[in-house]
């Protein structure tokens, strides 16, 4: 289920369960969006990316979705693995400079 | 093809000490973006430079902070007489150049910063 920490939102799923992990965004004015990975120590890595004029693009096990009309992204993760495991962070930009969201720690139960 | 290359990766300062955060970008990219996070939080964006150029500080704070991306070279990020609150991780990104659409930002591994 899904819970709020002292920080940040945290999400328990079962290992080979689907995770969707939701942000809202700010700026009406943004047109990129990504969805970075940070695992504990590293630096945010690129999962997937999104731009306002599409509203579904899908990866390998990844899926986001748009929602321009309320501000919304999402991330689907099929099957969720341990590797999973993660704080992941949706980030906006309506040119250069990445807005990121509060992020949300993705914990999967082997 | 290496990555973002960050230097150091742990850094240790007293207050009043100058802190000083290398970073390289990958190979063919001339963009470079540096970050902060503070624990638990999402990065938040201070400056974006090219080459010689420093595009937008706007996130950086006015006093004691300044970055460069000299022609040859990593991109520096100096923290002058810094104090505790600068305690944190500093992540640099880069970017290939801009034309024809915007591309994604490939993060390093950052810089954790602790201000004794």
């Amino acid at each position: 289920g899904e819970s709020v920490g002292l920080h940040l939102p945290t999400l328990s799923v079962q290992e080979g369960d689907n995770s969707i992990i939701n942000c809202a965004y700010s700026n009406s004015a943004s047109d990129y969006f990504i969805w970075y990975k940070q695992e504990s120590g590293k630096g945010p890595q690129f999962i997937i990316d999104i731009r306002s004029n599409m509203d579904k693009r899908q990866g390998q096990r990844v899926t986001v979705l748009l929602n321009k009309t309320v501000k919304h992204l999402s991330l689907q993760i099929a099957a969720t693995q341990p590797g999973d495991s993660a704080v992941y962070f949706c980030a906006e930009t309506p040119l250069y400079m990445l807005t990121f969201g509060g992020g949300t720690r993705l914990m999967v139960k082997p | 093809n290496a990555g973002v290359m960050q230097n150091p990766r742990h850094l240790v300062r007293r207050r009043g000490q100058e802190a000083r955060l290398r970073c390289s970008p990958m190979k063919g990219h001339s963009h470079v973006y540096w970050y902060r996070q503070l624990p638990e939080e999402g990065l938040k964006f201070m400056v974006y430079l090219q080459k010689e150029n420093i595009i937008d500080e706007s996130g950086m704070p006015k006093e004691r902070f300044s970055a460069e991306f000299p022609k040859e070279g990593p991109s520096i990020l100096r923290i002058q007489q810094v104090v505790r609150g600068d305690s944190a991780a500093y992540f640099c990104a880069s970017s290939p150049a801009l034309a024809g659409g915007r591309y994604e930002q490939f993060f390093g591994p950052g810089t954790r910063l602790t201000v004794l």
